[in-house]
């Protein structure tokens, strides 16, 4: 079974910048989260969605942030204009649309570099 | 509120020693799900274990043992015999009784096995 997908794995951007990550989830897995993990501390989530419907949102910086689930598959998530502060690693993690109470799946993540 | 705490922010040991990494969660919830996670530094989260709150046996996996003690909300992670594999940030993370629901995670601890 292949796992969760991101690219890019590193990204380097100037400030007011924009930047794009992409991750494609487990086959099957409905569930799909994006995290943010800033360098010593645990991940942050930023948004779920359940298929292409968004759970919960509340710690998404909606001024820059967006994301999307178009199609209950793949997922982007957009930063517009980046900021210092937002140099982080993006995880993206899936979850399977059964009722077990199984872990989260995690891919590699991008790291992201804001100059 | 959930919070999970993970007090050693860095430990450093020589191969072969035994460490332990502390947890403490705090959850109102009568049902709840604890998870340790391991980051390497390719950086992708694995899955260790998984406990729930109706289950304080404690689980030994070859080097890998977790005690689990819900009257001292702890949950705390043992590597006996440790290698220089093992040198990894490790989180504990705390999900509510409701399959898919995101995680809290700690802050981690980073472990440095020394040769």
């Amino acid at each position: 079974e292949a796992g969760v997908a991101q690219s890019p794995r590193y990204k380097i951007i100037e400030k007011r910048q924009s930047v794009a990550f992409w991750c494609n989830p487990i086959s099957g897995h409905a569930t799909l989260y994006w995290y943010q993990q800033i360098l010593g501390q645990g991940p942050k989530l930023l948004i779920q969605f359940q298929n292409n419907g968004v759970v919960d949102d509340s710690q998404l910086p909606k001024d820059r942030f967006s994301a999307e689930r178009l199609k209950g598959v793949d997922s982007t998530l957009k930063i517009q204009p980046a900021k210092l502060e937002d140099s982080a690693v993006y995880l993206c993690a899936s979850y399977p649309d059964t009722n077990t109470y199984n872990e989260q799946f995690f891919g590699p993540g991008t790291r992201l570099t804001v100059l | 509120a959930q919070k999970v705490t993970q007090a050693q922010t860095e430990i450093s040991v020589v191969e072969k020693e035994d460490v332990t990494l502390d947890c403490v969660y705090e959850t109102r919830d009568t049902t709840y799900y604890l998870f340790w996670y391991k980051q390497p530094p390719s950086g992708e989260l694995v899955f260790l274990i998984r406990r729930n709150s109706f289950d304080e046996q404690n689980e030994i996996s070859g080097r890998y043992s977790w005690n689990f003690q819900k009257s001292t909300s702890s949950f705390n992670f043992t590597i006996t015999a440790s290698q220089v594999v093992d040198s990894a940030v490790y989180f504990c993370a705390l999900r509510r009784d409701n399959y898919g629901q995101n995680f809290v995670f700690g802050p981690g601890t980073r472990l440095s096995v020394l040769p």
